[in-house]
């Protein structure tokens, strides 16, 4: 069974479309996570939610939109996509703010 | 500001050479410490961790001490495998923010047979 599980696990899409990743965790835990990881490998939190509430919201483009509909799903909608979006996106959970399970990630390519 | 510094890759070693991959961080008050894998084609899986001074988490092989007055945080293994080839990041949760994990840029390790 899948801890942390995200789709779609690719997404190309053009210039200007709005998209959604979404995320679902089966473990339980009371607090999710987004991340970006760019092409150098570079990891940085983009939001987080604790039982539907959201806790962290870094400095991101508010094109982007979190939303956490219960404690086991947190999904990310994208609006007017731009080339620099392209990255890989990781949902990621835990408990009580210890470590995380990390879901496979979501490549998203914007041409 | 918080944050983690570590060394840049890719390193590079044949089958059962010693590993050591460096971690410094900077950080106010006593930070949780944490060496996360990443597998290529994969998410990223917590490898151990340390909660707090002179702890030393370890898995699988891997170890790493968490060293409060030098502020590191090096992972080191002492026969590297041809399937520990992966990217390995180093990251911090601070005290003051429970739910914030903040990781260094990654080293990216190669083993050769």
């Amino acid at each position: 069974d899948t801890a942390v599980s995200q789709t779609p696990k690719y997404l190309v899409t053009q210039m200007g479309n709005d998209k959604s990743i979404k995320c679902e965790q089966n473990l339980g835990h009371d607090t999710m996570y987004w991340y970006k990881q760019d092409s150098k490998k570079f990891l940085k939190i983009m939001f987080s939610y604790n039982n539907k509430e959201l806790i962290i919201n870094e400095t991101v483009p508010n094109r982007f939109s979190p939303k956490s509909p219960d404690k086991a799903h947190l999904n990310l909608h994208i609006n007017s996509l731009e080339l620099g979006d392209s990255a890989v996106y990781f949902c990621a959970s835990s408990q009580d703010g210890q470590g995380g399970r990390f879901g496979s990630g979501t490549r998203l390519t914007v041409v | 500001g918080n944050s983690v510094t570590q060394m840049e890759g890719p390193v590079t070693l044949s089958e059962e050479a010693f590993l050591t991959i460096n971690c410094t961080y900077t950080a106010t008050g006593y930070p949780s410490l944490f060496w996360y894998v990443q597998y290529p084609g994969e998410g990223l899986q917590l490898l151990l961790k340390a909660t707090k001074a002179d702890d030393k988490g370890s898995n699988k092989g891997f170890e790493a001490t968490y060293r409060k007055e030098t502020t590191s945080f090096h992972l080191e293994k002492g026969s590297v495998q041809v399937s520990d080839s992966a990217v390995y990041f180093c990251a911090l949760k601070a005290s003051d923010s429970s739910y914030k994990l903040i990781f260094g840029s990654g080293t990216r390790l190669l083993v050769r047979p």
